[in-house]
């Protein structure tokens, strides 16, 4: 079946470091892939979303490309502030017999320092 | 977006007992799925809830011990059953909403349950 693996944390940066947190996934078709942040005490909140490979998916300055080749999905940021310490889970989304269905990866604890 | 709501926020129970969990959306939706997120874990589905019909479970998930109620198409309940500390975990309603160029899913900010 569909299956999601991300990087476990936590990741520990100081603010304006270089983040990536790798994913990587299986999947029988052509799913959706997603980036998904939870902030402390809230719910998940969708980061970016990429539908297609070669797409790239942007917000809030994080991206992440879709590789089909290499089936990864990895998250970046150029420089990350201390708001952006959150547990991010990469997703993907496809369609099996007829169902939507959204595998998860395990979540990626980001911490910042000021 | 969509605006989710979940009652309670948070609950600590105890074990042999069950505890209702409220899901409402401002907008009507055709499907609402229920998700866990045990400690230290990711989220799994356990059954996605259409109104009108019987919820479908995911392997591992039985309608008697998380039965679901979707009596219209802004409301939900998950119900967990006869609880045991194993039950510990957040649970989450989610939607799915269609916007332009494709669709999202959206979730609530979760139920988060304490069995003692």
């Amino acid at each position: 079946g569909d299956s999601v693996t991300q990087m476990e944390g936590p990741v520990t940066l100081s603010e304006e470091a270089f983040l990536t947190i790798n994913c990587t996934y299986t999947a029988t078709g052509y799913p959706s892939l997603f980036w998904y942040v939870q902030y402390p005490g809230e719910g998940l909140q969708l980061l970016l979303k990429a539908t297609k490979a070669d797409d790239k998916g942007s917000n809030k300055g994080f991206e992440a490309t879709y590789r089909k080749e290499t089936t990864s999905f990895h998250l970046e940021k150029g420089s990350v502030q201390v708001s952006d310490s959150a547990v991010y889970f990469c997703a993907l989304s496809e369609v099996i017999a007829g169902r939507r269905a959204l595998t998860f990866g395990s979540g990626t604890r980001l911490q910042v320092q000021p | 977006s969509a605006v989710i709501s979940q009652k309670p926020s948070r609950d600590i129970c105890q074990r042999g007992t069950s505890l209702t969990i409220q899901c409402q959306v401002d907008s009507q939706v055709t499907m609402m799925f229920w998700y866990r997120q045990q400690p230290g874990q990711s989220l799994t589905l356990i059954a996605t809830a259409n109104q009108g019909s019987e919820a479908t479970y995911e392997s591992g998930f039985v309608i008697d011990k998380f039965p679901i109620s979707r009596p219209n198409l802004t409301f939900s309940t998950l119900t967990v059953s006869n609880m045991s500390p194993e039950d510990s975990s957040i649970y989450l309603c989610s939607v799915v909403r269609g916007l332009a160029g494709g669709t999202e899913q959206f979730f609530g900010p979760g139920t988060r349950l304490t069995v003692l």
